[in-house]
């Protein structure tokens, strides 16, 4: 998995609660990008980081925050989880070298918000 | 309509068979397209990529752009069952990707 590592891998939640998800890359790519997947839906982009504290929304952000203190991690958390994030989480990274649009996914976190 | 569509499957084919998928978008606009294949609760993987219109060909699979149709394709040939996996189109306007599509994705599963 291009040396991307998630975690936790599994999570189960209650509703209200916050949740933080880790992702930590060895690659030392610029770019930074956490989806969801869903059934019916496919891949979406919550939010994305071009660097060091850059950080912009994507097409499904509400309800999500994301934090990049250093180039190697970028956080991934729900200030108040619902039902309706239930879904299974990717982290994805890409390079400033060339052709930055392959991005390169990590092996996902499955969560439950019940 | 949504941006990129992709035909969800599932797609049954037996081993050796040529195997067909491909996507629709809509955006004129776009210029870099991928394939991504994903096994079952695993991440997506990156297949091929391609620029523009054109063919490009790896081993057994070959994937193909036609922008005046708005169409692209990947060929898979001589399909295997390890190729049974989830495929994910995507395309992105510029170069620094961070505004990649993805279509749903198609579920090709191939018997031995």
């Amino acid at each position: 998995d291009a040396g991307i590592t998630q975690s936790p891998r599994h999570k189960v939640t209650e509703t209200g609660t916050p949740v933080t998800l880790r992702c930590h890359q060895t690659e030392n790519h610029r770019y930074m990008y956490w989806y969801r997947q869903d059934p019916g839906h496919g891949l979406r982009l919550i939010h994305y980081s071009y660097g060091v504290k850059d950080t912009d929304k994507g097409e499904v952000s509400d309800g999500y925050s994301v934090s990049r203190s250093k180039t190697e991690d970028f956080l991934l958390t729900l200030e108040s989880a619902t039902s309706s994030q239930t879904s299974v989480y990717f982290c994805a990274i890409s390079s400033d070298r060339g052709s930055s649009y392959e991005q390169y996914f990590g092996p996902g976190t499955r969560l439950t918000v019940t | 309509q949504k941006e990129v569509e992709q035909d969800p499957g599932p797609l049954s084919v037996p081993e050796g068979a040529i195997v067909s998928l491909n996507c629709t978008y809509s955006n004129s606009a776009f210029q870099y397209f991928m394939w991504y294949r994903q096994y079952s609760r695993k991440g997506p993987e990156l297949l091929m990529y391609t620029y523009s219109s054109g063919n490009k060909e790896d081993g057994r699979f070959t994937a193909q752009v036609d922008k005046s149709s708005k169409y692209i394709s990947l060929f898979i040939r001589d399909s295997q069952p390890s190729d049974s996996a989830t495929y994910l189109c995507a395309m992105t306007i510029n170069q620094a990707g961070t505004a990649l599509i993805f279509g749903k994705g198609t579920t090709l599963s191939v018997s031995s």
